[in-house]
């Protein structure tokens, strides 16, 4: 089946600096792909959508200049989490659509997902 | 967002069939209705989806409403791999970008 690959698995850093997350898909390719952020037994929340070869689509409230989302391939997209300060510790799940359509129609396929600490 | 509703959490016992609902009352013709499992620490992984007629596949069976108001999901024997948060998603289709807005989900917890 399709697969979802995000690295790092986990990465703590230090308040003010930036981290960078990346989302591939393995065995398709994806002209679409998502951000979600989740924190400690609650659900998940819509970032952003990811486009290749355009800029991304923010939901509501998520701040732009902060989450930077970049979508250069097929297969990469990749979330800079800029500034960060301890509130932005959360889970950072992204998901991949096949443009292929193989599966389920519009299904997404989620990564591992991220576990970002921020001391 | 597409609104669903379901139970905090729901408890069975192994090797009997679990009966997952979920309420989505504003649900409109063409939204397809998505069901996604997540284990703790783990990205969500799909277990099935509809539109209109009930469905079954290796993992589970999708009960749909007639009215489409509501569905239900069914794991036909739980095993303690079930455990998880099971989550029901309308799927818009005249969203352009075909997003998943997660509700609350389900925790079920499956007792040996």
């Amino acid at each position: 089946g399709a697969v979802v690959s995000q690295h790092p698995s986990w990465v703590i850093c230090k308040s003010g600096t930036s981290v960078k997350i990346e989302c591939r898909s393995l065995d398709f390719q994806a002209t679409t792909m998502f951000w979600y952020r989740q924190f400690p037994k609650q659900s998940l929340m819509l970032m952003a959508t990811s486009n290749e070869g355009s800029k991304a689509t923010y939901e509501q409230g998520v701040e732009k200049d902060k989450f930077l989302i970049n979508h250069a391939s097929l297969t990469l997209s990749t979330l800079t989490v800029t500034s960060a300060h301890p509130e932005d510790s959360s889970f950072y799940i992204c998901s991949a659509r096949d443009i292929a359509g193989q599966g389920a129609i519009y299904e997404q396929y989620f990564g591992p997902g991220t576990r970002l600490t921020v001391t | 967002d597409a609104k669903t509703t379901q139970p905090n959490s729901m408890e069975s016992n192994e090797e009997e069939p679990v009966h997952l609902p979920c309420n989505h009352s504003t649900i409109s013709g063409t939204d397809y209705i998505h069901w996604y499992r997540q284990l703790p620490s783990q990205g969500p992984e799909y277990v099935i989806h509809g539109l209109t007629s009930n469905v079954n596949n290796r993992m589970a069976s999708l009960a749909i409403a007639e009215d489409r108001k509501s569905s239900t999901l069914i794991l036909h024997r739980a095993t303690l791999r079930d455990a998880a948060v099971y989550y029901c998603i309308l799927r818009k289709l005249d969203r352009p970008g075909n997003q998943f807005y997660f509700g609350t989900g389900t925790s079920l917890t499956v007792i040996p």
